[in-house]
């Protein structure tokens, strides 16, 4: 069993859709959840940041965590095309020196 | 641009031949990773540096070289390319996490494609 784990998708949703993308994870030591989304051909950049349970909003993006389940969140409002891209989660292990476990990413297209 | 830079963005190389990724950043981070994407795998890292003159092992180091002599480049060498090696390579950097601390999330380069015949 992978530590983090993510539907790779491909995902399809009309302009205006609220997406919901998620992973599961494996180990409670981990801290520290991130999202990052990757563009076709780059690198990935990051979107969320977040180490507690709960939800932390930036404009149309909101990240969930929920510890006892071992589940994260990101949503996005509104989806326009320019969110096409692929969006890794990211998971940061305590025991480790920024040990980052990465998921495989979901593919995500948003349809005009 | 402020950022990490990565060169080549391609290349091809056969088997057993060496070559060098180059990485730069101007960001004043101290911490530089290297990683490598394959399909179906996340991103996993090779080696990483905290300051110049200071590397080590990441989770997958076996085939790969560092080093670091300062702030600014992390150059990744492989000395003799094997085909599993094909990978994309992604530097990435961030201001040095204290340990224990709070981590530091990074900001990658464009990466460099690499396939190995």
């Amino acid at each position: 069993q992978k530590e983090v784990e993510q539907d790779p998708g491909p995902l399809s949703v009309p302009e205006g859709a609220i997406v919901s993308l998620n992973c599961t994870y494996s180990n409670s030591a981990f801290q520290y959840f991130m999202w990052y989304r990757q563009y076709s051909r780059k690198g990935p950049e990051l979107l969320m940041y977040t180490y507690s349970s709960g939800n932390k909003e930036d404009g149309r993006f909101t990240a969930q965590v929920d510890k006892s389940s071992k589940y994260i969140s990101l949503f996005i409002r509104d989806s326009q095309p320019s969110d096409s891209a692929t969006y890794l989660c990211a998971i940061v292990n305590s025991g480790g020196y920024q040990k980052v476990t990465f998921g495989i990413g979901t593919k995500l297209q948003v349809i005009p | 641009n402020a950022g990490v830079t990565q060169t080549p963005k391609f290349h091809i190389l056969k088997t057993g031949q060496s070559m060098t990724l180059q990485c730069a950043q101007d960001m004043n981070h101290g911490y530089l990773s290297w990683y490598r994407q394959d399909p179906g795998m996340g991103l996993r890292r090779i080696h990483y540096s905290v300051a110049a003159g200071i590397t080590d092992k990441g989770e997958v180091p076996d085939g790969y070289n560092v080093s670091r002599s300062n702030t600014e480049d992390f150059p990744l060498r492989l000395e003799s390319a094997a085909p599993s090696q094909t990978s994309v390579y992604f530097c990435a950097s961030s201001y040095t996490p204290v340990k224990g601390a709070q981590n530091q999330p990074q900001h990658f380069g464009d990466g460099t494609r690499l396939s190995i015949l």
